[in-house]
């Protein structure tokens, strides 16, 4: 069955660096889009950004843009979100989400991680 | 992107109807087809309800359906249960290749 396991949150600074990971399993990773998204504690959802099945594109949102990155490793069925500069507005839950269709990109996730809390505090 | 407009409360009697509008403008909801829905009970991660406005995936009963008209979405559950007593959100892919979700509707199911 598919599974998308995130790890890596934890209690950080702000200004400093934090690296999330989602490791999927039981379907073809490496034919799929995969997209990061937050919510802050007691708020709603927020896209944070999304790769494309081999990693050539890469859409952010404007909250994010130039501080986060995302990748990917096809050979490790591991998606990466590297989170630089970290404000207090940043921490949230954390979770990764599979897109719904093979190949593209349609902006929705029908899999989605139990999410990785993430609390930027001094 | 500002988020969608949706009602933050919605509120309905076992059996009945209710509608949750998501309201967005020609740069998302209006321009395409990629509104979706998504129920989360308190703790858990989101679930897939509609997809591409009106889509239902497998396993989600036929009693939640999605329609669109101009900038505004719209998700009706029908026949309500207490199960559905969740938040509800929609959300869109825009004109910047990036999605925006709406602020979230509380369904109490009196």
């Amino acid at each position: 069955q598919v599974q998308l396991v995130e790890s890596g949150g934890g209690v950080v600074q702000p200004g400093r660096s934090l690296r999330l990971s989602c490791a999927a399993s039981g379907f073809t990773f490496s034919s799929y889009s995969i997209h990061w998204v937050r919510q802050a504690p007691g708020k709603g959802l927020e896209w944070v950004a999304v790769i494309s099945y081999d990693g050539s594109s890469k859409y952010y949102a404007d909250s994010v843009k130039g501080r986060f990155t995302i990748s990917r490793d096809n050979s490790k069925n591991t998606l990466y979100l590297q989170m630089n500069s970290l404000r207090a507005e940043d921490a949230a839950v954390y979770y990764c989400a599979r897109d719904g269709v093979q190949w593209l990109a349609n902006y929705y996730f029908d899999y989605w991680g139990q999410g990785t809390l993430v609390t930027v505090s001094s | 992107q500002s988020a969608l407009t949706q009602p933050a409360s919605v509120s309905g009697s076992p059996g009945q109807s209710i509608t949750i509008s998501c309201t967005g403008t020609s740069s998302d909801v209006g321009g395409y087809n990629y509104v979706s829905w998504y129920q989360q009970h308190p703790g858990k991660a989101p679930k897939l309800m509609i997809y591409d406005v009106s889509n239902r995936p497998s396993g989600v009963s036929n009693r939640f359906s999605g329609s669109k008209s101009g900038n505004t979405a719209s998700l009706t559950i029908s026949g309500l249960q207490a199960e559905d007593e969740a938040d509800y959100y929609c959300s869109s892919y825009t004109s910047t290749s990036t999605l925006v979700f709406g602020g979230g509707a509380k369904l109490t199911v009196l």
